[in-house]
């Protein structure tokens, strides 16, 4: 089946010290999207990809990268993690602006 | 500024009984409209959605929703709940006039009692 696949699925670091987060869709969509999402709140966008354009969000602290080296793969970096940064962490993909569909997330925690 | 309102944070319905989540936006285009279940732990799973045409839409489990334009509706409802239902359950609004961003609502838990 065609599908967003994240891994890892859960993932421990140290305070400050980096760490990568990774998508990958079998959709073949041109779109692919990293929200975060904290404790009992709603998914907030923090940038996408359209094709090979990058798209950060106004609120998106510095903090946060990310890289799309083919359709097919997204990584999402924090190079500082702080505790405010444990969270889920779900990545989308989309064909243009139609529908998103989401994986399973990663749960980042930040010790 | 776009906003998404789901006024019920948690609602608990007995097992076959009806459900109905609210969802009312406020959006300065053409909207389009997405229900999203997310289970605990879990990434969000795409109930049904709404672009254009028919205002009554049937979405996978056996929920639809209805939109209302009038009201600025989507409301989520389900004759008869089973206790795999119990999830959070968000609903979206996009447009293409706003290319890919979509504004969540803030969810609503749905408890199912036996």
């Amino acid at each position: 089946d065609a599908m967003v696949i994240q891994n890892p699925r859960y993932q421990v670091t140290q305070f400050g010290k980096p760490v990568t987060l990774s998508c990958s869709q079998t959709l073949n969509h041109n779109v692919m999207y990293w929200y975060q999402q904290k404790s009992s709140q709603a998914p907030k966008l923090l940038f996408h990809y359209y094709d090979k354009d990058f798209n950060n969000e106004a609120d998106t602290p510095d903090n946060f990268q990310s890289r799309r080296p083919n359709t097919s793969f997204c990584f999402l970096d924090i190079r500082s993690p702080g505790l405010g940064d444990a969270a889920m962490y779900l990545c989308a993909t989309s064909r243009d602006t139609d529908t998103q569909y989401f994986g399973p997330g990663t749960r980042l925690t930040v010790l | 500024a776009q906003s998404v309102t789901q006024p019920d944070i948690h609602i608990t319905v007995s097992e076959g009984a009806s459900l109905e989540l609210r969802c009312n936006y406020s959006y300065g285009a053409t909207p389009y409209l997405f229900w999203y279940v997310q289970s605990p732990g879990q990434g969000l799973q795409l109930l049904l959605k709404y672009f254009s045409g028919d205002t009554l839409v049937q979405g996978i489990k056996g929920f639809e929703a209805e939109f209302k334009r009038s009201q600025s509706s989507f409301n989520l409802r389900k004759p008869s709940v089973h206790w795999s239902d119990a999830a959070e359950y968000f609903c979206a609004v996009g447009a293409k006039e706003y290319g890919n961003k979509l504004v969540f609502g803030a969810g609503t838990i749905l408890r199912v009692k036996s």
